[in-house]
């Protein structure tokens, strides 16, 4: 059974603390994808990545950094947390075979509160 | 104008029913559709996926893709409650590109 693991599914931290959200997939996946979703915006992409050590920005990444250093793990870094970064961040993996598409394999979701 | 709009909903219906869940989009460029179900509490899975053009079944659930209208839509026959969950639709260019997800509908299926 393939699958994507958060290392939190929920959690709590103060305005200015840098957070750290962890991601490993066992799929040998060479994509992964950070996003987060709010009501009525739908998942929106933050960073993903194509392979070891290479990162992309996406759609909303201002605030936000990355890091993957071994092809299993996608780390999500808030560098100084911010009350808007109160969300639920979802974990994706994706393999880049040709022919089959654009499947994303999913964690449960972290649900971070910044106080 | 959103690149996929999607009926938030909530959308609730008695067991049984015909649902219909749609999305528009703007990009003529996507070819790659998908559908995905989120259950509460729970990261999307992927429920149906489409290449190009035209309708795939899978059980009780149909995709349909109508790319000169720019629209899709899933439809799930003898809906049960436990198809109750949110369910986005998904598109992309190319298997390479990134994935544009929509806002998701809620949808419950009242037993």
């Amino acid at each position: 059974d393939v699958k994507v693991t958060q290392s939190s599914r929920y959690l709590v931290k103060r305005t200015g603390e840098k957070v750290f959200l962890e991601c490993v997939q066992d799929m040998d996946h060479e994509n992964m994808f950070w996003y987060r979703q709010d009501p009525g915006l739908g998942l929106r992409l933050i960073y993903f990545s194509y392979d070891v050590k290479m990162k992309e920005k996406g759609d909303i990444p201002e605030g936000y950094s990355v890091s993957r250093e071994k092809k299993e793990r996608f780390s999500l870094i808030l560098e100084s947390a911010s009350t808007n970064q109160t969300s639920m961040y979802l974990c994706a993996s994706s393999s880049s075979i040709a022919g089959l598409g654009n499947e994303q394999f999913f964690g449960p979701g972290t649900r971070l509160t910044v106080l | 104008q959103k690149e996929v709009e999607q009926d938030p909903g909530p959308l609730s219906v008695p067991e049984g029913a015909i649902v219909s869940l749609n999305c528009t989009y703007s990009n003529s460029a996507f070819q790659y559709f998908m559908w995905y179900r989120q259950y509460s509490r729970k990261g999307p899975e992927l429920l149906m996926y489409t290449y190009s053009s035209g309708n795939k079944e899978d059980g009780r659930f149909t995709a349909q893709v109508d790319k000169s209208s720019k629209y899709i839509s899933l439809f799930i026959r003898d809906s049960q409650p436990s198809d109750s969950a949110t369910y986005l639709c998904a598109m992309s260019g190319t298997s390479y590109d990134k994935v544009i997800f929509g806002p998701g509908t809620s949808l419950s299926v009242i037993p």
